[in-house]
């Protein structure tokens, strides 16, 4: 399996310019989060889908961001407009529902960054 | 609020020394704790878990008991190599899917 693949691996772009970060996640597997990584904040859960649902975005920032996940093996991360306090790494993971410990299993992460 | 704990790092050590890195947690109910470690430029990976007080999760040389009376799971290993330098994240996961992780600690490992 090659694991949960994420696009691009770096991102560099302007304030206020529209930023899309791509998520394959692991095939079979129901669940799929966004976390943010940032040296002062850590790791943050951004959002989860459940069979391509939206189940919990209470952690998104603000309404800059937004995530769409149109079928089960895609998921898409937008930022718009960026701003450089986003600037971070942006993990995708995905998770099988069948696991008793639900562990998740993360994608290398997009870093982003936003001058 | 639900919360993880960590101690700062960053650790140096040199290799086969002995490593501790606590690990508190604050949570209502009884969550699920897990370690899990980032090498440099990949994304997290699941070291190891404990789903109920007492249990010892371990993995790669690597130990962790869930105490309950001291809500803690600090992380242990008695001989570190190089190839250990990590980040290492403890993490709690209470009833959902949702996962609180801590800041994380830094390992470096001197040949």
């Amino acid at each position: 399996d090659a694991g949960v693949i994420q696009s691009p691996r770096h991102e560099v772009t302007e304030m206020g310019q529209e930023v899309t970060l791509r998520c394959k996640p692991i095939s079979g597997h129901d669940y799929l989060f966004w976390y943010r990584q940032t040296m002062m904040r850590g790791l943050e859960l951004l959002i989860y889908f459940n069979n391509n649902v939206p189940i919990d975005d209470s952690g998104m920032p603000e309404d800059r961001f937004s995530a769409k996940m149109p079928n089960a093996s895609f998921s898409t991360l937008k930022i718009q407009p960026s701003e450089p306090r986003d600037s971070a790494v942006y993990f995708c993971a995905s998770s099988p529902s069948e696991t008793s410990y639900y562990e998740q299993y993360f994608g290398p992460g997009t870093r982003l960054t936003v001058t | 609020g639900d919360s993880v704990t960590q101690m700062e790092g960053p650790v140096t050590l040199s290799e086969e020394a002995c490593l501790t890195i606590n690990c508190t947690y604050t949570a209502t109910g009884y969550p699920s704790l897990f370690w899990y470690v980032q090498y440099p430029g990949e994304g997290l990976q699941l070291l190891l878990k404990a789903t109920k007080a007492d249990d010892k999760g371990s993995n790669k040389g690597f130990e962790a008991t869930y105490r309950k009376e001291t809500t803690s799971f600090h992380l242990e290993k008695g001989s570190v190599q190089v190839s250990d330098s990590a980040v290492y994240f403890c993490a709690l996961r209470l009833g959902t899917y949702k996962y609180i992780f801590g800041t994380g600690t830094r390992l470096k490992v001197l040949a």
